[in-house]
């Protein structure tokens, strides 16, 4: 119930294409689900978060898309670029707990 | 804004000894702290949520009497590491909340490296 699941585990992209990652959930009670970036040896930082209510939120070549009734959040990077190549890890939490729960991250390789 | 600050950044250790880890918020008051642990290519795993004045709660299989959590401010909470083994090598990351629908800050981490 409190498990986020994150897919692919590692992705390849060309400079310029789209990467898509994918998070699930069971928990129903999640109300935040945020997206970090995370370079080695560095802690994660917010990329884009979006609560349930919306169903897609963009910022700059960022995109949210969130499926309520499947229970489905995804982040999509345009233009990628090699800059982008880090570890991308989804999040859940609820306001009652104020817990944030990790998927177990993508390892994002963008090819010049 | 939203700064947290995490120190040290790396520090190695001989075996038996205690590490002390430091996460300050340096820009808002975090009423809540969040200590995790981090394995090589792995996700990070919340060892222990710590509220201002009171005491740390810990998941499950964190051991409490090894891993001291205070958070006797609203800009500052510790983690030490007691008797610091070879396996208790990890990165280890803050995190302070900024309450509800204020998201979560996180500092840059520390290396501990055991020997």
């Amino acid at each position: 119930q409190q498990q986020v699941k994150q897919s692919p585990q590692s992705l390849i992209v060309q400079k310029g294409g789209i990467s898509i990652i994918n998070c699930a959930y069971e928990n129903t009670a999640f109300d935040y689900f945020p997206w970090y970036q995370q370079f080695p040896g560095k802690g994660p930082a917010l990329l884009i978060a979006i609560r349930p209510d919306v169903s897609e939120k963009k910022e700059g070549r960022f995109t949210i898309s969130f499926n309520k009734s499947a229970k489905q959040f995804s982040l999509h990077i345009m233009d990628s670029q090699p800059g982008d190549s880090a570890t991308y890890f989804c999040a859940a939490s609820m306001s009652n707990t104020g817990k944030l729960i990790f998927g177990q991250g993508t390892t994002l390789q963008v090819k010049p | 804004g939203a700064v947290v600050s995490q120190h040290p950044s790396w520090v190695i250790c001989k075996s038996g000894t205690s590490v002390k880890i430091e996460c300050r918020s340096l820009d808002f008051q975090a009423t809540t702290m969040f200590w995790y642990r981090q394995f090589p290519k792995k996700s990070l795993m919340l060892m222990a949520t710590s509220n201002e004045g009171s005491k740390a709660t810990y998941e499950q299989g964190v051991e409490k009497d090894k891993f001291l959590i205070n958070h006797a401010s609203l800009t500052l909470s510790t983690l030490t590491v007691t008797s610091a083994h070879p396996e208790d090598s990890s990165f280890y990351i803050c995190s302070a909340s900024r309450g509800t629908g204020g998201g979560y800050t996180f500092g840059s981490g520390t290396r501990l490296t055991v020997v």
